[in-house]
């Protein structure tokens, strides 16, 4: 079974510019999370997805951050413009749903920012 | 606010040395509590799903158990391919996934 893909791995951009990240979750799960980890921290979570709908972005900076989640699989997160504290890694998580039992995510391997 | 704590941040271990690792969680009800794996580099890979209090999951030399406001992470006899940041996660009614700051294990041949 393949995994979560993530891509790019890596990005350096200045600040105020764009960056864009994208997500391929697990086959058949319909939900979709992105998570913001900064160095030393545990991963924060930003949007989560449920098919392609929003279920929660309490967290998401919406000043500067957006994700669309077309069609119910791939995923994009955008950051426009970035600042320095944007520096960390964004992950992206995908889990079986049914019947509201929350089950365990499956992360990608990430894609670390590093904004100068 | 809801919070979720890990103890110790830090543990080195002798290889064969066994412990044990804390998290503990002030959310109000639980609905599930993970337990995540992360490597340097690498995103969490999931280890075990505990839903209430009494619970225990086993895998190879990890176990993991669940009281009302705490679990535990016991390590047995850790090899050094064991060493990584040990993460943990709650989800509390209603609300998403919060995760704890992990501990990070290093186990010395």
């Amino acid at each position: 079974e393949a995994g979560v893909a993530q891509s790019p791995r890596y990005k350096i951009i200045e600040k105020r510019q764009s960056v864009a990240f994208w997500c391929n979750p697990i086959s058949g799960h319909a939900t979709l999370y992105w998570y913001q980890q900064i160095l030393g921290q545990g991963p924060k979570l930003l949007i989560q997805f449920q098919n392609n709908g929003v279920v929660d972005d309490s967290q998401l900076p919406k000043d500067r951050f957006s994700a669309e989640r077309l069609k119910g699989v791939d995923s994009t997160l955008k950051i426009q413009p970035a600042k320095l504290e944007d520096s960390a890694v964004y992950l992206c998580a995908s889990s079986f749903t049914s019947g509201g039992v929350p089950y365990e995510q499956y992360f990608g391997p990430g894609t670390r920012l590093t904004v100068t | 606010e809801d919070q979720v704590t890990q103890s110790p941040e830090a543990l080195r271990l002798q290889e064969g040395e066994s412990s044990s690792l804390n998290c503990s969680y002030t959310v109000s009800g639980l609905r599930g509590l993970f337990w995540y794996r992360q490597d340097p580099g690498k995103g969490p890979e999931f280890l075990f799903t505990l839903y209430s209090a009494g619970e225990e999951k086993e895998k190879e030399r990890l176990k993991a158990t669940l009281t009302k406001k705490e679990s535990f992470l016991h390590i047995t006899a850790p090899k050094p391919e064991d060493s990584a940041t040990y993460l943990c996660a709650v989800q509390p009614p209603g609300q998403n996934f919060v995760f704890g700051p992990g501990t990070r294990l290093s186990v010395l041949p």
